[in-house]
């Protein structure tokens, strides 16, 4: 696999449940960011997390990284209709490559009223 | 934080004609970025540019494309000579300051090559 896979390639759930979806990379990185996309809209920044935090919470949104795993999820509780869209990680190596993200292939979330 | 503005927001245009997208950040930045995403594909990192210079640029940021900003303010993406595969879309993005990391993307400008 590439480097920011995810998985589920696709979730469907229901209004109030949680989703969690799963990022894997290969390479060294500095930090590991979260993104959501609405169909053919620009893509949201949600969460960043550095290579040296385990966890970071923001409102309904848990972010983990294992980095002796090289993976990462994105757990987002009481999930609502208006969470559907595509979830990417992406990964940033630092270093002189401030900013180049590597992107992964991203979940589709639909969440059923 | 907003992220930036891009302009035009859906271009379509013939093969082999130029194209310039526009990105107008809406704070002082150093550091600017432009990704691109085909229609199911990854969002792609094409090349970043700090202090008027680009940085670091992606295998596929060939001769076909060049980035400039021309008047300080305005950050430009130029296609010279448009491919049906350049059909995409073209992110503008900055980081939140010098050492924040985050990077914030605008909306994205459509383009389609006929």
């Amino acid at each position: 696999s590439q480097q920011g896979e995810e998985d589920p390639q696709a979730l469907s759930i229901q209004e109030g449940e949680n989703a969690t979806m799963n990022c894997s990379y290969k390479t060294s990185i500095n930090n590991l960011q979260w993104y959501r996309q609405n169909s053919g809209r620009g893509l949201v920044h949600l969460i960043l997390i550095r290579s040296n935090e385990r966890e970071k919470h923001s409102g309904r949104l848990r972010v983990t990284l294992d980095t002796s795993k090289k993976s990462s999820s994105l757990l987002i509780t009481a999930s609502r209709a208006a969470d559907t869209a595509s979830y990417f990680c992406a990964t940033d190596a630092g270093g002189t490559s401030y900013g180049k993200l590597t992107f992964g292939q991203g979940t589709i979330l639909t969440v059923h009223p | 934080e907003p992220e930036v503005t891009q302009t035009p927001s859906h271009q379509v245009t013939q093969m082999g004609q130029e194209v310039i997208l526009r990105c107008v950040p809406i704070s002082n930045h150093l550091y600017f970025y432009w990704y691109r995403q085909i229609l199911g594909q990854k969002v792609e990192f094409l090349v970043s540019f700090y202090n008027n210079e680009i940085s670091e640029k992606s295998e596929i940021f060939d001769d076909q494309f060049s980035v400039e900003r021309p008047d300080g303010s305005n950050f430009t993406l130029k296609i010279r000579s448009t491919k049906l595969e350049d059909s995409a879309m073209y992110f503008c993005a900055r980081d939140a300051d010098p050492f924040g990391n985050t990077i914030y993307f605008g909306e994205g400008s459509w383009l389609t090559v006929v």
